[in-house]
């Protein structure tokens, strides 16, 4: 166990509908980054956070994708009309600026789109 | 960010040294060389990190060569738990004003065996 939290861990929904995940930090971390990871691939990298600031978005994200982290501690990720390529897992990561070298990753949302 | 290469998969007997070996031959000079690995079903895990001298925590030794082409993680004593993806990357520094996104490869699948 990182410290870092992910609910839920399995997420299965239909295609169409809106689906949010939510990611809870080391409480001393002040930047949080999204990942996607599909079956034999390494993660990507999706948008990070410092503290309440989105800084960097991929061009991965696309308009159905929107984050947020209010406050600069939990962060969620929704997915609007959810599409079949959207399954895969979703990693969040946080790390401290004292420490940028290491990410922590929490266990990570499966999110099945049938 | 530079490009690695990795074997797809290889093998260790438990108790022996598990050598895994990463091709960045366009890393430049201010590019780091880091280690990620991830267990079946969990997030990635950071092992360690460097830029040119050999590196060495509890977990491993990172070896990397004069030229900075090449580099080798070894985990000096082999143990089931450590079956996993090794993913080796390639980035800049991160510090307080950037974000050098994590840039990840397919990984190599190690598995240890009895």
């Amino acid at each position: 166990d990182t410290g870092v939290s992910q609910d839920p861990r399995h997420k299965i929904t239909k295609r169409g509908q809106n689906v949010t995940f939510r990611c809870d930090p080391i409480s001393e971390h002040n930047r949080l980054y999204w990942y996607r990871q599909t079956l034999g691939q390494g993660p990507e990298f999706l948008t990070y956070f410092q503290n309440e600031a989105q800084l960097e978005k991929s061009r991965l994200l696309s308009d159905r994708f929107s984050a947020e982290r209010p406050k600069g501690s939990f962060s969620t990720l929704e997915i609007q009309r959810t599409e079949q390529g959207d399954s895969a897992m979703y990693l969040c990561a946080t790390s401290t600026t004292g420490q940028l070298w290491e990410q922590f990753f929490g266990p990570g949302t499966r999110l099945t789109v049938l | 960010d530079a490009k690695t290469t990795q074997p797809t998969s290889m093998d260790c007997a438990e108790g022996r040294a598990a050598n895994l070996p990463c091709n960045h031959s366009t890393i430049s000079g201010n590019e780091y060389v880091y280690w990620y690995r991830q267990i079946h079903s969990q997030g990635p895990q950071y092992i360690i990190h460097g830029l040119k001298n050999n590196e060495t925590n509890e977990m491993a030794s990172l070896i990397i060569t004069e030229d900075r082409k090449s580099s080798t993680l070894i985990l000096p004593h082999a143990t089931l738990r450590d079956t996993a993806v090794y993913y080796c990357i390639v980035r800049d520094y991160e510090n307080a004003g950037n974000n050098r996104k994590l840039i990840w490869g397919l990984g190599t699948s190690l598995a240890v065996n009895p």
